[in-house]
């Protein structure tokens, strides 16, 4: 079964206007962590945003918020106020176990969504 | 100024020309990390450090070998390149305790193997 599951290959937003992208987790582990990256043309990896399975308020940094609904299992990214520079693919991705678990640190990452920024 | 290298960031290779992908980071880290990323596939972790002289298999290792000699590096060698490992590669590193884990990633390697 997939672990990260992101349902969006692609979505186009209007600058200026919010968007949500979409993210499922699977996982057993009680202790777990949900990171957003973005991913340019230019192809690095830029880290957004981190959820821990713990905390009890939604991640927020900047104009990108994460939507952690646990029960559901989604930890939804939210950009406001899209602007150009934020059209890049944008890859979930889920970290389990404690520290020492055999599975410790790796990130699983979802297929990705290609985000448009129309002017 | 914290970050991971890697070295070199473009490489066209033949099959079976052993090849070393070079990872260094400042950040005195003690988890390190390679992955490969494929298109419909996101990245996929291929091996993995938790510290010096401690590694172990990812989700896609056959036809990799890493070391970790010293905690700043972690090269990642193909003794004998195949096609089906042109890909672009991705070394990472974090903290193993304390803060979110957050994963330091290096500029990427892409690889083309004929």
């Amino acid at each position: 079964a997939q672990k990260i599951t992101q349902t969006q290959p692609g979505m186009f937003v209007q600058e200026k206007e919010a968007v949500t992208l979409d993210c499922t987790y699977d996982t057993s582990d009680p202790s777990y962590g949900l990171f957003w990256y973005k991913q340019p043309s230019s192809g690095e990896m830029i880290f957004l945003i981190y959820q821990g399975s713990y905390d009890q308020q939604n991640a927020t940094e900047g104009r990108y918020s994460l939507n952690f609904q646990k029960a559901r299992k989604s930890a939804n990214l939210v950009i406001s106020a899209s602007q150009l520079g934020d059209s890049a693919m944008y890859f979930c991705a889920m970290r389990e176990g404690y520290a020492g678990g055999t599975s410790y640190g790796k990130l699983t990452f979802g297929q990705g969504t290609i985000l448009t920024v129309h002017p | 100024e914290a970050q991971v290298t890697q070295n070199p960031r473009y490489l066209i290779t033949v099959t079976g020309k052993k090849l070393t992908v070079t990872c260094s980071q400042n950040m005195n880290h003690e988890y390190m990390s390679w992955y490969r990323q494929d298109p419909g596939l996101g990245l996929r972790q291929i091996y993995y450090s938790m510290n010096v002289e401690v590694t172990d298999k990812g989700d896609v290792p056959e036809g990799y070998k890493v070391s970790r000699k010293e905690k700043r590096n972690f090269p990642l060698i193909l003794e004998s390149p195949s096609p089906n490992q042109t890909s672009l590669y991705f070394c990472a590193s974090s903290l193993i305790a304390g803060g979110s884990y957050e994963q330091y990633f290096g500029p990427g390697t892409r690889l083309t193997v004929t």
